[in-house]
């Protein structure tokens, strides 16, 4: 069974970047098997893909690419996400998403850290 | 980006009831390699999203047969029999056969 769960700051400023880091469990990096993914839904609101690593390959959704950076630290089970020059809008739970080699769906979420932009 | 569009908005259900929630694409979701690449997930309150359905079908692991997913191209469909309390939330369908992956809007199942 894959568990994950996200940890951020909670709450920052604009123009601040957002450092996230999703650690998971029942898998690895390392196999080759799965690929990790960031989505995040504002409040009330509708979901939104942000950024997936597969092996060594990264992906970004190509409106926020230049604000995004994914990485992965293998030996502690932890993908990161960066998200630059944070605005208010930026507000929203944010969820990291497992999902097997070879499928193209998010199969297993965490729980969700909520991030608030504001002054 | 391939917008997905899910109707209704809201759907009021009576328990043991049985409803029907369509999500349509603005292109069709058949992929080079011949699959349909959109699934379903619910979303309970409080709670992250939960994948229910996979490749338009496919019941995903523990997913009662209760539900059951249909349609092709760019018209889909969710239905839920004999409705139970647990099955109330937000419905959302995601396509992944085009680049970047993409939901739509949300249905709420809710009580009458």
């Amino acid at each position: 069974q894959v568990t994950l769960k996200e940890s951020g700051p909670g709450m920052l400023q604009p123009s601040q970047t957002l450092s996230l880091t999703c650690t998971f469990s029942g898998t690895s990096l390392s196999t080759s098997n799965m690929g990790l993914s960031w989505l995040r839904q504002p409040s009330g609101k509708g979901l939104e893909w942000l950024a997936s690593i597969w092996n060594n390959d990264n992906y970004y959704n190509p409106s926020l690419r230049s604000r995004l950076t994914i990485s992965k630290e293998t030996s502690k089970n932890q993908v990161l996400l960066k998200f630059t020059s944070m605005e208010p809008a930026d507000t929203a739970t944010y969820y990291c998403a497992w999902r097997a080699r070879g499928t193209s769906w998010f199969a297993y979420w965490g729980q969700g850290t909520l991030v608030t932009v504001s002054s | 980006d391939v917008l997905m569009t899910q109707t209704p908005v809201s759907l009021p259900v009576s328990l043991g009831g049985q409803v029907s929630i369509s999500c349509r694409s603005s292109q069709s979701l058949v992929h080079s390699d011949g699959n349909t690449y959109l699934h379903w997930y619910l979303q309970k309150p409080g709670q992250s999203p939960q994948l229910l359905i996979y490749r338009v079908s496919n019941r995903f692991s523990g997913v009662p047969d209760r539900f059951s997913g249909s349609g092709s191209g760019t018209d889909f469909t969710l239905k839920i029999s004999r409705v139970e309390p647990e099955d109330l939330g937000v419905y959302y369908c995601l396509q992944s056969t085009h680049f970047p992956p993409t939901f739509g809007g949300g249905t709420k199942l809710e009580l009458k």
